[in-house]
């Protein structure tokens, strides 16, 4: 069985520019969650997706979006990329059920803004 | 708010060395608590969870148990490898239906030959 498969594994951006990251869950999973990880602040929660609704939204500008599609497939968005936004951005998808609340990790996007 | 506070690193130890890795917790609810492992250049790799009091993760010689009365939830293992070497993360969610993690600031651990 696949694994979450996160694309492009790296990416360098200009300030100014936009980006998109792509995220493929697990087959079968239906929740996928983003997450950004940088030196100083750790692992961040961006948002949440579910069955092509945002359930849940963490504390980042509204730069940074997201939607997901019917196949459950995620696309994150970061528009006017700033210095600081350089990160691994993280994708995890989980299995909704009762009980069901592991979350399975890609192997990240590294992002460098220059 | 609900928070996760993880043992500073990083942590050194030789190889067959007993490993413990601190790990409170404050929320609101009752959440279910995991220990992730994220080698280098990697994403995360769940090791362990738990989810209700009293209830004991383990796996690959690694164990934690959650308590609740203390609100805590540390990592240990009795025998570390080389291999070990990683960033230790531990996390929550609350199962109120979403899979919002918080995690701790993760612990790097080196375990010396």
């Amino acid at each position: 069985k696949a694994g979450v498969t996160q694309t492009p594994r790296y990416l360098i951006k200009t300030r100014g520019q936009q980006v998109t990251l792509s995220c493929s869950p697990i087959s079968g999973h239906r929740s996928v969650s983003w997450y950004q990880q940088t030196p100083g602040q750790g692992l961040q929660f961006l948002f949440e997706y579910f069955s092509e609704t945002q359930r849940n939204k963490g504390n980042f500008p509204g730069r940074f979006s997201g939607r997901q599609f019917s196949n459950s497939r995620s696309e994150m968005n970061v528009s006017t990329l700033e210095l600081g936004d350089s990160a691994l951005y993280l994708c995890a998808s989980s299995l909704e059920g009762q009980g069901n609340t592991e979350a399975f990790f890609g192997q990240g996007t590294r992002l460098t803004v220059v | 708010g609900d928070s996760v506070t993880q043992m500073e690193g990083p942590v050194t130890l030789s190889e067959e060395a007993f490993l413990t890795i601190n790990c409170t917790y404050t929320a609101t609810g009752y959440p279910s608590l995991f220990w992730y492992v994220q080698y280098p250049g990697e994403g995360l790799q769940l090791l362990l969870k738990a989810t209700k009091a009293d209830d004991k993760g383990s796996n690959k010689g690694f164990e934690a148990t959650y308590r609740k009365e203390t609100t805590s939830f540390h990592l240990e293992k009795g025998s570390v490898q080389v291999s070990d070497s990683a960033v230790y993360f531990c996390a929550l969610t609350l199962t109120s239906g979403t899979y919002k993690y918080i995690f701790g600031t993760g612990t790097r651990l080196k375990v010396l030959a």
